[in-house]
């Protein structure tokens, strides 16, 4: 079975534009978590989705926003990005009731200058 | 609310010897709790998790915890440290009580092998 995948990778972009960063999960899976992970705050929590709905959502605020699409491939956006925002974006997927693991991709690197 | 605090923020053994990573958890319930392991530009990968079955919980790599409710710890042991062993490790607990994948990790700890 394939792993989760993100794309892209890496990506840099400026303050004050807006990114938008994929992930795919493993086949059957139908929850998506999404996490920020820095050397400063840790790994956080942003959003999970469970079949295209938003089912849990971390303190962020609202200029971190996702979605998930009916192939439960899911999708994060950032708009007016700040230097702050600059972190490995993390996402998992899991079969999507409590207590099952979560399987994580390897990350996108979004650098903002 | 549920969180967790690993009490090491690093750790250096020697190969061949043995591995303790720390973790203490906070919970007005019985929580599910999970150690994950993350080498250097790589995601994160599980190790084990408990969910109130046996409350010692072997993984992969020969890695175990064990759930002690007494002590509110869920420490992570090896018998004999490898180098590949290296990384950062995570210890987590899901947050909530339905069908909620809200994840609180630790701080982590990040453990040295030497020759």
């Amino acid at each position: 079975k394939a792993g989760v995948t993100q794309t892209p990778r890496y990506l840099i972009k400026t303050r004050g534009q807006q990114v938008t960063l994929s992930c795919s999960p493993i086949s059957g899976h139908r929850s998506v978590s999404w996490y920020q992970q820095t050397p400063g705050q840790g790994l956080q929590f942003l959003f999970e989705y469970f079949s295209e709905t938003q089912r849990n959502k971390g303190n962020f605020p609202g200029r971190f926003s996702g979605r998930q699409f009916s192939n439960s491939r899911s999708e994060m956006n950032v708009s007016t990005l700040e230097l702050g925002d600059s972190a490995l974006y993390l996402c998992a997927s899991s079969l999507g009731q409590r207590n099952y693991e979560q399987y994580f991709g390897p990350g996108t690197r979004l650098t903002v200058t | 609310a549920q969180s967790v605090t690993q009490l090491d923020s690093h750790v250096s053994v020697s190969e061949g010897t043995p591995v303790l990573l720390r973790c203490n958890y906070s919970s007005s319930y019985s929580p599910s709790l999970f150690w994950y392991v993350q080498h250097p530009n790589k995601g994160l990968q599980l190790l084990l998790k408990y969910t109130s079955a046996a409350t010692l919980v072997k993984g992969i790599n020969g890695f175990e915890a064990e759930f002690k409710k007494s002590e509110t710890s869920f420490h992570l042991t090896k018998p004999s440290a490898h180098m590949s062993d290296a990384a950062e490790y995570f210890c987590v607990v899901i947050r909530g009580w339905n069908n909620n994948n809200d994840m609180r990790f630790g701080a982590g700890t990040r453990l040295t092998v030497k020759p």
